[in-house]
């Protein structure tokens, strides 16, 4: 156990709708990255928060954007929804330093029809 | 920019064999070097890290990797393996100054026979 924790586990929306995916963060970590993982594919880096301002994005459209709370718990907000966005989404919580350690929760699977 | 290429989508070992993975990677900078294992429907885990200081790094579940920056590689190896080690195994890259993003190869499905 990691100590991070996603919900929901699995999500089916349809094309053109939005979500909202949520992860806590381990206790002591104020820093979250989000990840996208196409099937048979590596994770892809979608963003990072560090106390509450985005810290680094990666190459994904503006219609993915982040929160992260003052509790440091996060949240990905994704809206028009395409079909190409089913993936299992994952959330990792660091500690800012040298030396970081990401630590990943288990992930929300999406699925768009 | 940053890169990384895992040679092998799938490997299969028998058990008690020799695993290797293989892992090289492309970076402007003197990159931080990471291997994560996920299980199925669950997220990934971290064998090991290379940061600074000596090449051979010594992971979780018997797993070493060593840092070869005349190849550009951080191949994983275990002596012995067991069937618990089936997994998927990600090879990352960061850049020491990029704030903790990864960047993750594709991924090796491994899988031991008993």
């Amino acid at each position: 156990e990691t100590g991070v924790t996603q919900s929901p586990t699995h999500l089916i929306k349809t094309r053109g709708q939005q979500v909202t995916l949520r992860c806590s963060s381990q206790s002591g970590h104020n820093t979250v990255s989000w990840y996208q993982q196409a099937l048979g594919q590596g994770p892809q880096f979608i963003f990072q928060y560090y106390r509450e301002e985005e810290n680094g994005r990666g190459n994904f459209p503006p219609r993915f954007s982040g929160l992260q709370f003052p509790n440091y718990s996060s949240e990905l907000n994704v809206n028009a929804l395409e079909l190409d966005d089913s993936a299992l989404y994952l959330c990792a919580s660091s500690s800012t330093g040298v030396d970081e350690k990401l630590f990943f929760g288990s992930g929300t699977q999406l699925s768009v029809l | 920019a940053q890169s990384v290429t895992q040679l092998g989508s799938h490997v299969s070992v028998s058990e008690g064999a020799l695993v290797l993975l293989r892992c090289n990677y492309s970076s402007s900078v003197p990159p931080y070097l990471f291997w994560y294992v996920q299980y199925p429907n669950q997220g990934l885990q971290l064998l090991l890290k290379y940061t600074t200081g000596a090449t051979l790094v010594k992971g979780i579940n018997g797993f070493e990797a060593e840092f070869k920056k005349s190849e550009t590689s951080f191949h994983l190896t275990k002596p012995s393996a067991h069937m618990s080690d089936a997994a998927e195994y990600f090879c990352a890259v960061s850049d020491p100054l990029g704030g903790g993003k990864l960047i993750f190869g594709q991924g090796t499905e491994l899988s031991v026979k008993p």
